[in-house]
């Protein structure tokens, strides 16, 4: 069965710095990863994507990478923002289901 | 505007009786899921539905029952069945083929005492 690490469980970072969320999974057999962001009490929102003959995917400050042959992905953040404050998870979809990390909590300090 | 609504937000029950959650999706997708969600304990998958009138059983089904009599709508009950209910429950779509993204509701956070 897929496992999806998530490391660290939370991370506090001084605001304007840059930094990166890992994520690790068992099974290299993926369709994709994605990457999603999590508010306190609300449902998740999608960040990013990235298909499995992918190496990388950007969106504005964000940019996630994938190597699945070593079974991992990373969540870079460019400039970190308060804003930026919340759980960040990623997901690998199998075929059928998508198997979910446990999230990495963040904290950018003002 | 596309996307999830689930409701109610906040949902109280009795001990021992049924309840029902909504989901509703404008998205057009094949596929939708539901999740249980507790602290520390990340996304668990409830059921899933790849088509209409067809649904699978994913992790932790036990005490949960699903119907997907139409395209836009997966409902979950939540039986007397299951031990532990009170938890924060998400529904999602996604396509059936291509890229598979997953979207997903704001959530319904479910208290049974």
């Amino acid at each position: 069965k897929q496992e999806v690490t998530q490391i660290p469980a939370a991370l506090s970072v001084p605001e304007g710095e840059n930094l990166v969320l890992n994520c690790s999974f068992t099974d290299s057999a993926i369709y994709n990863l994605q990457w999603f962001r999590q508010d306190p009490g609300k449902g998740l929102t999608s960040l990013l994507l990235i298909q499995s003959s992918q190496r990388e995917q950007t969106s504005g400050r964000l940019n996630a990478s994938l190597d699945k042959s070593s079974g991992r992905s990373t969540l870079y953040i460019a400039a970190s923002q308060p804003g930026d404050s919340a759980t960040y998870l990623c997901a690998v979809h199998t075929g059928n289901q998508f198997y979910f990390g446990t999230g990495t909590s963040l904290t950018v300090i003002p | 505007d596309g996307g999830i609504t689930q409701s109610p937000k906040y949902l109280f029950r009795k001990e021992g009786q049924n309840v029902t959650l909504s989901c509703e999706q404008n998205l057009n997708h094949d596929a939708m899921y539901w999740y249980r969600q507790d602290p520390g304990q990340g996304l668990r998958l409830i059921y899933y539905s790849q088509i209409v009138n067809d649904f699978q059983k994913g992790d932790i089904a036990e005490g949960y029952s699903v119907s997907r009599e139409k395209k836009e709508s997966f409902p979950l009950t939540v039986t007397s069945a299951q031990k532990n209910p009170t938890a924060f429950y998400l529904c999602a779509s996604s396509t059936a083929a291509g890229a598979y993204e997953q979207y997903f509701g704001p959530g319904t956070r479910l208290t049974v005492t």
